[in-house]
């Protein structure tokens, strides 16, 4: 079974300040990872995903994501802080089911406040 | 292109009472997906319909949760009868089609709130 692990359900970091969020995974095949932003009473946007064409990966807003394998890591940074920022986060990992259809794991999501 | 819809954004409603939440994916989107993602929580699908079947409802509540799709299209959500600790956000979400080894993005919706006193 897949599953995604975000350490930090709250991170505070100063407007202009490297933002690092974490999120490990766990999945007994090559996952597919996923980054999405949620601002406050709104879905979910997607911010970058991982498909194995390149490690790093670069997404909207200026964040980007490294896919780790013997770290099993796919951490969400940004290296300036923007107030516009604030919002959550989810990490969540991708794969297949017997039948062929998608099966998406989120994680409980990492809460990030920017402070002017 | 226009994205998932939902409707209605806001529903507060008395326990034992029903509600019923409706979804429009994207147009082409076979994949039709509900979550409820409880305050403070990530998102926990409730069902996933891919046109008209369902291909995973292992985590609806059926007792009092109903979902259908009936035309492969637009899907519409029920709680009958509502409980405390169904308040949450329910979110519709849509992706392409099976068979591309997970990748697709998942594309959501605004969400419907839904708070039961």
């Amino acid at each position: 079974a897949q599953s995604v692990t975000q350490l930090g359900s709250h991170v505070s970091v100063s407007e202009g300040a490297l933002v690092l969020l974490r999120c490990n995974y766990s999945s007994s095949v090559p996952p597919y990872l996923f980054w999405y932003v949620q601002y406050p009473n709104q879905g979910l946007q997607l911010l970058l995903k991982y498909t194995s064409a390149a490690t790093l990966v670069k997404g909207i807003n200026g964040f980007e994501a490294e896919f780790k394998k013997s770290e099993t890591s796919f951490h969400l940074t940004k290296p300036s802080a923007h107030m516009s920022d604030a919002a959550e986060y989810f990490c969540a990992v991708s794969d297949t089911d017997s039948g062929g259809y998608q099966k998406v794991t989120f994680g409980t999501g990492t809460k990030l406040q920017v402070i002017p | 292109e226009a994205g998932v819809a939902q409707s209605p954004r806001y529903k507060i409603i008395e326990k034992r009472q029903s509600v019923a939440f409706w979804c429009n994916p994207i147009s082409g989107h076979a994949t039709l997906y509900w979550y409820q993602q409880i305050l403070g929580q990530g998102p926990k699908l409730l069902i996933q319909f891919q046109n008209n079947g369902v291909v995973d409802d292992s985590q609806l509540p059926k007792d009092r949760f109903s979902a259908e799709r009936l035309k492969g299209v637009d899907s519409t959500l029920k709680i009958q009868p509502a409980k405390l600790e169904d308040s949450a956000v329910y979110l519709c979400a849509s992706s392409l089609k099976a068979g591309t080894g997970g990748r697709n993005t998942i594309y959501f919706g605004e969400g419907s709130w839904l708070t039961v006193v």
